[in-house]
């Protein structure tokens, strides 16, 4: 199975600030079958950026993914309030979608 | 509008048994594969198990495997998880998600609140 790695496992930022989170694969993700997961405490997890780059609906474009291969990024260029939760990446091109670990973002 | 709710989590003895069920409306059932993923106290997102959108081809993780059966009904819009021998360990949460028309290579777009499961004795 596909074992992803997420770095930082805390990235503590201020409102206004760019939040760079990384999701390293241990092998060759298929045509960049990558989506990054919105989880804020008490709730489910919600699709945020599928197929690496694309945003779900409803997502503002503050958030952008990016990357192929082994090596993808969830960027958000200027943290709002309501962006301070765990960051999730899954891929989904071979069984089982694996997870990785979580990045969480708080504020600092 | 796309709902998911489980149901069938509680407080279940080491060795015993639950059935979870997740009932579904605003998309057609039939056409997208289902999973379940679940998240232990504190925990990170894992991946349970999956069934493609006729029922034909279900995935398991292997951690779960042999315990696990996870079914469809498609004339309920419900989808299930029977899991046997139930673990301390197998202590999460346990969410319901819609897929995509494949069971792979489609990403999961709609998760539900989720229903807790207890192993304790």
């Amino acid at each position: 199975e596909i074992v992803l790695t997420q770095s930082p496992g805390t990235l503590s930022l201020s409102p206004g600030e760019r939040a760079t989170l990384s999701c390293r694969a241990s092998q060759s993700v298929g045509s960049s079958y990558l989506a990054w997961y919105q989880q804020k405490p008490g709730q489910a997890p919600k699709l945020f950026i599928y197929g690496a780059s694309s945003r779900a609906t409803g997502i503002p474009d503050r958030f952008s993914g990016s990357g192929s291969g082994t090596d993808f990024t969830l960027t958000i260029s200027r943290l709002e309030p309501e962006d301070f939760a765990v960051y999730y990446c899954q891929q989904y091109g071979s069984s089982p979608g694996t997870f990785g670990q979580g990045t969480r973002v708080d504020i600092k | 509008e796309v709902q998911l709710v489980e149901s069938g989590g509680g407080l279940v003895q080491p060795g015993g048994s639950l059935r979870l069920s997740c009932s579904t409306s605003g998309f057609s059932f039939s056409t997208y594969a289902m999973h379940w993923v679940r998240q232990a106290p504190g925990k990170g997102l894992e991946y349970v198990s999956g069934i493609s959108n006729n029922g034909g081809s279900t995935y398991y993780a292997d951690s779960l495997k042999g315990r696990l059966t996870i079914s469809r009904d498609k004339s309920k819009s419900t989808l299930y998880l029977q899991m046997n021998s139930l673990k301390i360990e197998d202590t999460a949460v346990y969410y319901c998600v819609k897929g995509g028309p494949k069971l792979v290579t489609t990403p999961s777009d709609y998760w539900g609140q989720g229903t807790v499961v207890t192993v304790s004795s």
